[in-house]
């Protein structure tokens, strides 16, 4: 099945600094998902976003949807070395109610 | 407190062995899943469940088979079928069936020896 892509694959910034990362998707979609996941852990949801949204907050974190260039960003502000972490992005473009998962994006905040 | 829990958190198996990985949710959500994490990889939906007694396969369900006998409980069991089963299987539920906020457990990681 399709999978959506993130970029970039890896990225590694100083405490304090935001962290921006992108989801491409393929085809028309009603919601799109943000996860995190610590190394060797479960994912934790963090956001979702609804097609007819555009932008939407949640603490530091701030979550973008461009429906035209099918794409979503995910911006961290004021990153704390605890943000490091795989994100993961999921749509619901899969049939039979199945999330489509990026690959992620592997953040490292360097102290 | 409520949650998934998933059992053992590391299994290692000898090729030719069948083995049983557990997930077990006090959530009180009706839909539960099974996932692969491959290296680099995104989530791949091997088996889902809407209710008890019932459920579906999905991208990557070859060499894998799941009962949903309670609602808690989704447990998934890795065949000698499977070519390749060293991976980290992750177990999710959400509250229905469909493309809303899943809850995952803490994972447990394959190895085959």
């Amino acid at each position: 099945s399709q999978q959506g892509e993130e970029d970039p694959q890896a990225l590694s910034i100083q405490e304090g600094e935001n962290a921006t990362m992108n989801c491409s998707y393929k085809t028309s979609i009603n919601n799109l998902q943000w996860y995190r996941q610590n190394s060797g852990r479960g994912l934790v949801h963090l956001i979702l976003i609804r097609s007819n949204e555009r932008e939407k907050h949640s603490g530091r974190l701030r979550v973008t949807l461009d429906t035209s260039k099918k794409s979503s960003s995910l911006l961290i502000t004021a990153s704390r070395a605890a943000d490091t972490a795989s994100y993961f992005c999921a749509t619901d473009e899969g049939s039979n109610y199945q999330l489509i998962w990026g690959a992620g994006t592997k953040l490292i905040i360097k102290p | 407190d409520g949650g998934i829990t998933q059992s053992p958190k590391y299994l290692f198996r000898k090729e030719g062995q069948n083995v049983t990985l557990s997930c077990e949710q006090n959530l009180n959500h009706d839909a539960m899943y099974w996932y692969r994490q491959d290296p680099g990889q995104g989530l791949r939906l091997i088996y889902y469940s809407q209710i008890v007694n019932d459920f579906q396969k999905g991208d990557i369900a070859e060499g894998y088979s799941v009962s949903r006998e309670k609602k808690e409980s989704f447990p998934l069991t890795v065949t000698s079928a499977q070519k390749n089963p060293t991976a980290f299987y992750l177990c999710a539920s959400s509250i229905v069936t469909g493309y809303n906020e899943q809850f995952f457990g803490p994972g447990t990681r394959l190895t085959v020896l």
